[in-house]
């Protein structure tokens, strides 16, 4: 099983519809990310959480909002989705500890907004 | 603010050669953390290496290993020994918890 699951996979909806994408870990970890992946620009962070009661805007955080349901679950929603949001959604979390601890990735959320 | 700027889009290289990855960032940060992750067509994301920037010896895995400039704010990677699984895109990132990545660069090995 994976250490980060991402869910769904895939999803496409119409403009104005109310999204949520879902991440679980099993890694223990305590820091929770959610970037988004557009052709050209690399990935941007939306939001991230360093525990439960611990949530920060990242660099892209309009039109977006998350919850931390637990340690082990981060979710990501679009209230009212739009087409520019259209892109490919990555859960990540890391340890929280000093030092260049590494980002561990789910296998992303396709979602395509029409 | 930090940035990451990766300058080439796409990148070929014969199977068995060697291809250089450029990367270079700016930060206001002393102490800060560099990686290159590899993004093949399944689209998980696969960390390559890591660099700790106060750290002068360049880091090195197997066949893949960074020329860290820290002067010059730059952070290449080398893949040695090109094989058909290293085609993929590469990012590079910046940071300690919130990562800045570049545009991604598209390497294509040939048969």
């Amino acid at each position: 099983d994976a250490d980060v699951t991402q869910t769904p996979r895939n999803r496409i909806t119409k403009t104005g519809k109310r999204i949520m994408l879902e991440c679980s870990q099993t890694k223990g970890h305590d820091r929770m990310y959610w970037y988004r992946q557009d052709p050209g620009l690399g990935l941007r962070l939306i939001y991230y959480s360093f525990d439960v009661k611990d949530i920060n805007k990242g660099e892209i955080s309009d039109g977006y909002s998350v919850s931390r349901q637990a340690q082990a679950k981060f979710s990501l929603s679009l209230e009212s989705a739009i087409p520019n949001q259209t892109a490919l959604y990555f859960c990540a979390t890391s340890e929280s500890r000093t030092g260049p601890e590494p980002q561990h990735f789910g296998d992303g959320t396709r979602l395509s907004i029409l | 603010a930090q940035t990451v700027t990766q300058s080439q889009p796409e990148m070929s290289v014969q199977e068995a050669e060697t291809v250089t990855l450029s990367c270079t960032y700016d930060t206001s940060e002393n102490n800060y953390y560099l990686f290159w992750y590899k993004q093949p067509p399944s689209r998980q994301m696969i960390l390559v290496i890591r660099q700790e920037a106060y750290k002068q010896q360049n880091a090195t895995e197997n066949r893949f290993s960074v020329n860290f400039q820290k002067a010059a704010k730059s952070f290449s990677l080398k893949i040695s020994d090109s094989q058909l699984g290293d085609t993929a895109m590469y990012f590079c990132a910046l940071g300690e918890y919130k990562l800045s990545f570049g545009a991604g660069t598209t390497v294509t090995v040939r048969a």
